[in-house]
């Protein structure tokens, strides 16, 4: 089974902030990568896949890098609107979320 | 627009059955995996299963194999995830979504694109 980790898992920031969030494979995933953003009482939602796209309609604040087992997630400008957990997921065997990073104030 | 809608919230008995639904629209509903992951309160995403409803291919995560059923009727659109005998640990967030997934021999690929708002599935004697 591929294992993931997230780090941080909490990162307090401030509106206007750069935030990066590493994910990491514990095997080699390709590109096979999604991001997903989870806000209290809601569904997950579909952010960036193939380790870098951006899903339709997503801001292009979003971005996403990285290749083979370490990933990251960056958000180049917070709103208010971004404070939420994020959960990235392998997709190169199956299915494995990680653990989760929740972005606080 | 796709979207998939998921039935009410549920209070069960340990030892009860009990079968959630999905109903998948705007879309071809036959020809996209639809898979579930359970949410624990306070905790995060873990894949349970997926299904192709054409020919109702399921496969299942080694942690729910023999524990939950997953089936689908492309009739009417829905996908279902059923217990047969609930434990108070099953209580959880249960989310349906559709895949954008192939899956190849023994192996299965793909990301969660569009999802359900959630059935809370409450288990408590």
């Amino acid at each position: 089974d591929i294992h993931m980790t997230q780090s941080p898992s909490i990162l307090s920031a401030s509106v206007g902030d750069r935030v990066t969030i590493t994910c990491r494979a514990s095997q080699s995933i390709s590109a096979w990568l999604a991001w997903y953003q989870q806000k209290p009482g809601k569904a997950p939602k579909l952010l960036i896949y193939k380790a870098s796209t951006l899903e339709s309609g997503v801001p292009s604040r979003f971005s996403g890098s990285g290749s083979g087992t370490e990933f990251t997630l960056t958000i180049s400008s917070l709103q208010p609107d971004d404070f939420a957990t994020y959960y990235c997921q392998q997709y190169d065997n199956f299915f494995t979320f990680g653990p989760g990073t929740t972005v606080d104030i | 627009e796709v979207q998939m809608v998921q039935s009410g919230a549920e209070v069960k008995k340990p030892g009860e059955s009990l079968r959630i639904s999905c109903k998948g629209s705007g879309y071809n509903f036959s020809s996209y995996w639809i898979g579930w992951v359970r949410q624990m309160s306070g905790k995060g995403l873990e894949w349970m299963g997926i299904i192709y409803p054409a020919d109702s291919d399921a496969r299942y995560s080694p942690s729910f194999q023999g524990q939950v059923t997953i089936s689908a009727d492309k009739s009417i659109n829905t996908a279902f995830l059923q217990w047969s005998s609930l434990k108070a640990s099953d209580s959880a967030m249960y989310y349906c979504a559709r895949l954008s997934a192939y899956c190849r021999g023994s192996t299965c690929s793909g990301r969660f694109e569009f999802w359900g708002q959630g059935t809370l599935v409450t288990v408590s004697s």
